[in-house]
């Protein structure tokens, strides 16, 4: 069974700053992939940046960069200068590599950009 | 289409009332996913088609629930003699498949209100 942990229920960052999402897994797979999606208010899910258990460097997409740390099992999601279009819920989730594709998702965090 | 279309948008049910929820999937996707999203939680896996096939439906939450996918495009997801327990945004996604999550696609949800 995979379970993701997000500890940070919400968080208000001044706009420009960058931040950091926290995430926590486990699994017994050996082969996983670690995902973050955006959902803003408007309710659909935006990926946003994948790391495969495999990779040994760290995903970058733009501003979004995943900060991956396999021996602490963890997958924590940084977005260099916030702008106000961020503020959304952010949910970190998990599938196998091979086989059942299904995400395993944590409780999300709020992020709120302050201008 | 280019996306995956779910409708209705909203859904108002009269408690014990069947319900049915539409999903459209990007042409050609193999795997389709239903995901039932809780006020502030972040979503659940309900069931998993590969093509029409119906591989995993572990996440189904009672025998109230059914999922279709005839002929390996649209699905339906039926819901009988609904509960207030069941309100909330049912996701669909879907993906080429043979792989992890990566290149899953969402719709924008069918959110349900049970009164």
């Amino acid at each position: 069974a995979q379970k993701i942990t997000q500890t940070q229920p919400g968080m208000f960052v001044q706009e420009k700053e960058a931040v950091t999402l926290d995430c926590t897994y486990d699994t017994s797979d050996q082969s996983y992939g670690l995902f973050w999606y955006k959902q803003p208010s408007s309710g659909e899910m935006i990926f946003l940046i994948y790391q495969g258990s495999y990779d040994e460097q760290n995903a970058t997409e733009g501003r979004y960069s995943l900060n991956f740390q396999k021996a602490r099992k963890s997958a924590n999601l940084v977005i260099s200068a916030s702008q106000l279009g961020d503020s959304a819920m952010y949910f970190c989730a998990m599938s196998q590599i091979f086989g059942n594709e299904k995400l395993t998702f944590g409780t999300g965090t709020r992020l709120t950009i302050i201008p | 289409g280019a996306g995956v279309s779910q409708s209705p948008r909203y859904k108002v049910a009269k408690r014990g009332q069947d319900v049915a929820l539409r999903c459209d999937p990007i042409s050609g996707h193999v795997s389709l996913f239903w995901y039932q999203q809780a006020l502030g939680q972040g979503p659940e896996f309900l069931t998993y088609f590969q093509n029409e096939a119906q591989l995993d439906k572990s996440g189904l939450p009672s025998d109230r629930f059914f999922a279709e996918r005839p002929e390996g495009s649209v699905s339906t997801l039926k819901i009988q003699r609904t509960q207030q327990e069941d309100s909330a945004v049912y996701l669909c996604a879907s993906s080429r498949g043979g792989g992890s999550g990566y290149g899953y696609t969402f719709g924008s949800g069918t959110r349900l209100t049970v009164v």
